[in-house]
């Protein structure tokens, strides 16, 4: 059971020009939404979160836009830079009963910014 | 640099043979995680501790165990291994608190490969 989706396995953007990644998920209590970046033989680097009551955060080149009601999130990188170039993951959580932190994850997307 | 330091990089055994992966968090971090990465997967939550005690399970198996000790390193085993428990396994750390909605931030991962 895939409970956040990225159903796009990679994207390629030219350097300069918008990255939109997307990111569905079907489990109604996630409320704490996450994008992380991966390079090659390195471990997930996180990027930019979200909190389910905002639909936007801004970071630097980075937004992440919530669309709650239609389950799905999106990550923009303006302008996108071949230094971008990776494998990013959506992640989403929710609260658990007795605390803990379970992020679940995507399968992620491989963007590769090219020149 | 994550802070989060997992050793070995790399581990090849044999079927029915038992591993131990270590991690040690971020300074200050009280929670730790394990995640698993198979071949063209998404990172599967295994376990979570925090300040020595499991705070919540996800899809780990019965022949896979973990526990934090009092330095709060963390130390994974894997046992009766099969060749399918051949992946990349990650630790995260996050916060100072058990706090729900804190970035996990992930060590580089031992790759594991059982022949």
């Amino acid at each position: 059971d895939q409970q956040v989706k990225q159903n796009s396995p990679s994207l390629s953007v030219q350097e300069g020009r918008i990255s939109i990644l997307n990111c569905d998920y079907t489990n109604s209590m996630f409320d704490y939404f996450l994008w992380y970046k991966k390079y090659p033989a390195e471990g997930p680097t996180f990027l930019i979160s979200i909190s389910s009551i905002k639909d936007k955060n801004e970071d630097g080149r980075f937004t992440v836009f919530l669309n709650k009601s239609a389950k799905h999130l999106s990550l923009h990188i303006v302008p996108s830079q071949p230094g971008d170039s990776a494998v990013y993951f959506c992640a989403a959580s929710a609260t658990l009963t007795g605390g803990g932190n379970k992020l679940t994850f995507g399968t992620g997307t491989q963007l590769k910014v090219e020149l | 640099d994550s802070g989060v330091t997992q050793t070995p990089k790399h581990l090849i055994t044999a079927t029915g043979q038992r591993v131990t992966l270590r991690c040690s968090p971020r300074s200050g971090d009280l929670s730790v995680y394990w995640y698993q990465q198979s071949l063209d997967q998404g990172l599967q939550f295994l376990i979570q501790y925090y300040n020595g005690e499991e705070r919540a399970k996800g899809n780990i198996l019965e022949r896979f165990s973990a526990q934090q000790f009092p330095d709060l390193h963390s130390e994974l085993n894997l046992s009766s291994l099969e060749l399918g428990d051949s992946a990349l396994y990650f630790c995260a750390s996050s916060g100072g608190t058990a706090s729900y909605n804190s970035p996990l931030h992930f060590g580089n991962g031992t790759r594991l490969t059982v022949t």
